[in-house]
């Protein structure tokens, strides 16, 4: 079945960085587009990146465009966020989130999400 | 950005009710629109693709309807399952958003 772990995650100050993963397992890893998805505490959930099948192309959310990069590794079944620059309101659960087309068309909606991981900023 | 708007964001409501929420884009969308549930602590899980397309294994007590700008999640028969927060979702753009959530309590 599809599994997503996303691992990673802790306790950070403002202006760090960290590397968040998610193992996926139980489908075609390189067939599908991956996202990451967060929450802050309190508050509803917030898309944050987007990454395409084969990792030609990637999107971003404002919020986190030149701080945030999404990428994936084939060999590893593994997607990754890497978090530079990091500010306190990057306070929330990530979670990673399988597209729910396969290939080259993107549907831009989630069939399968991981629990997520927290990532706290603060001093 | 697209804006979504849920209303209302949070209800109460008893086991056997029907429950309506709606979401609202601030512009049309056409169906490109999404639900999910959401549970603390466990992943979110979709329930409706396209507005109205119930996603393989939901129960059919959750239906989705709308084009355009305004959408609506019915749940035609409350379980003690379904206590949760729904989001609504547009896809319609790249730069993906979701509505606020509806929190549905227990009455």
């Amino acid at each position: 079945q599809v599994q997503l772990v996303e691992s990673g995650g802790g306790v950070v100050q403002p202006g760090r960085s960290l590397r968040l993963s998610c193992a996926a397992s139980g489908f075609t890893f390189s067939s599908f587009a991956m996202h990451w998805v967060r929450q802050a505490p309190g508050k509803g959930l917030e898309w944050v990146a987007f990454i395409s099948f084969d990792g030609s192309n990637k999107y971003y959310a404002d919020s986190v465009k030149g701080r945030l990069t999404i990428s994936r590794d084939i060999s590893k079944n593994t997607l990754y966020l890497q978090m530079n620059s990091l500010r306190t309101e990057d306070t929330a659960v990530y979670f990673c989130a399988r597209d729910s087309w396969r290939g080259v068309i993107v549907s831009n909606f989630f069939d399968y999400w991981g629990q997520g991981t927290l990532v706290t900023v603060s001093s | 950005d697209i804006q979504m708007t849920q209303s209302p964001s949070s209800l109460s409501a008893s086991v056997g009710d029907r429950v309506t929420i709606t979401c609202r884009a601030s512009q049309s969308i056409s169906n490109y629109l999404n639900w999910y549930q959401h549970k603390p602590g466990k992943a979110p899980i979709l329930l409706i693709y396209a507005a109205s397309s119930l996603q393989s294994g939901v129960p059919s007590r959750f239906s989705g309807s709308g084009s355009g700008t305004d959408f609506t999640l019915t749940i035609s028969s409350l379980q003690p399952e379904d206590f949760a927060t729904y989001y609504c979702q547009q896809s319609y753009s790249t730069a993906l958003t979701f509505g606020g959530g509806t929190k549905v309590e227990i009455k």
